[in-house]
């Protein structure tokens, strides 16, 4: 039973724009949000979380939004570059066990020149 | 710190073989977990630990699989027969607090 899903395998956009990741989830006890960014022969790396109790949290040119109404989350990076190029991937725990993650299937960016 | 390690990176066995993956967290961090990734699930939560306790298995696909942590310092996942299903990559990761560290992964292939 996925309870995070990405439903994009894959997402290319150009240099300098908007990239968008979407990710939904069907826990509701999920409070604690996170993206991973995975590079070819390297484990995930993690890039930027998010609390239930907030609805925006941004870091630089990362933004990740957070709609609990919707069990919606969504990761923009703007401006979009080449070394963003990657798979991201979204997670969720519950509760104060910020350990036990459910992540997503990973969605592919790439950002062309 | 080196970050988590992982060993071998690579592994190529035939079906019924038994494969032994091997993981060192970070120096220092009470949780260890193992996950799978396949392209169809993306990353699975295999089992986790906690002060060398196994916490939550419920991920362990089957009886096949197996997992230790003898020490703060070494774990591992054991497939015993492993079957072609079971080639992926698999992930080890530590944390002590609510990022989790990753290590670069070993790649399984069951011919």
């Amino acid at each position: 039973d996925q309870q995070v899903k990405q439903n994009s395998p894959s997402l290319s956009v150009q240099e300098g724009r908007i990239s968008i990741l979407n990710c939904d989830y069907t826990n509701s006890m999920f409070d604690y949000f996170l993206w991973y960014k995975k590079y070819p022969a390297e484990g995930p790396t993690f890039l930027i979380s998010i609390s239930s109790i907030k609805d925006k949290n941004e870091d630089g040119r990362f933004t990740v939004f957070l709609n609990k109404s919707a069990k919606h989350l969504s990761l923009h990076i703007v401006p979009s570059q080449p070394g963003d190029s990657a798979v991201y991937f979204c997670a969720a725990s519950a509760g104060s066990n910020n350990n036990d993650m459910r992540f997503g299937a990973g969605t592919r960016l790439t950002v062309k020149p | 710190d080196a970050g988590v390690i992982q060993s071998p990176r690579h592994e190529v066995t035939e079906m019924g073989q038994e494969v032994t993956l091997r993981c060192k967290p970070i120096s220092g961090h009470d949780y260890l977990f193992w996950y799978r990734q396949t392209m169809m699930r993306g990353l699975e939560l295999l089992i986790y630990f906690n002060n060398n306790v196994p916490i939550d298995d419920s991920g362990m696909p089957e009886d096949r699989f197996s997992a230790k942590m003898p020490n703060a310092s070494f774990s591992t996942l054991k497939i015993q027969p492993s079957e072609p299903r079971d080639s992926a990559v698999y992930f080890c990761a530590s944390s002590s607090l609510d990022e989790q560290f990753f290590g670069p992964g070993t790649r399984l292939t069951v011919l």
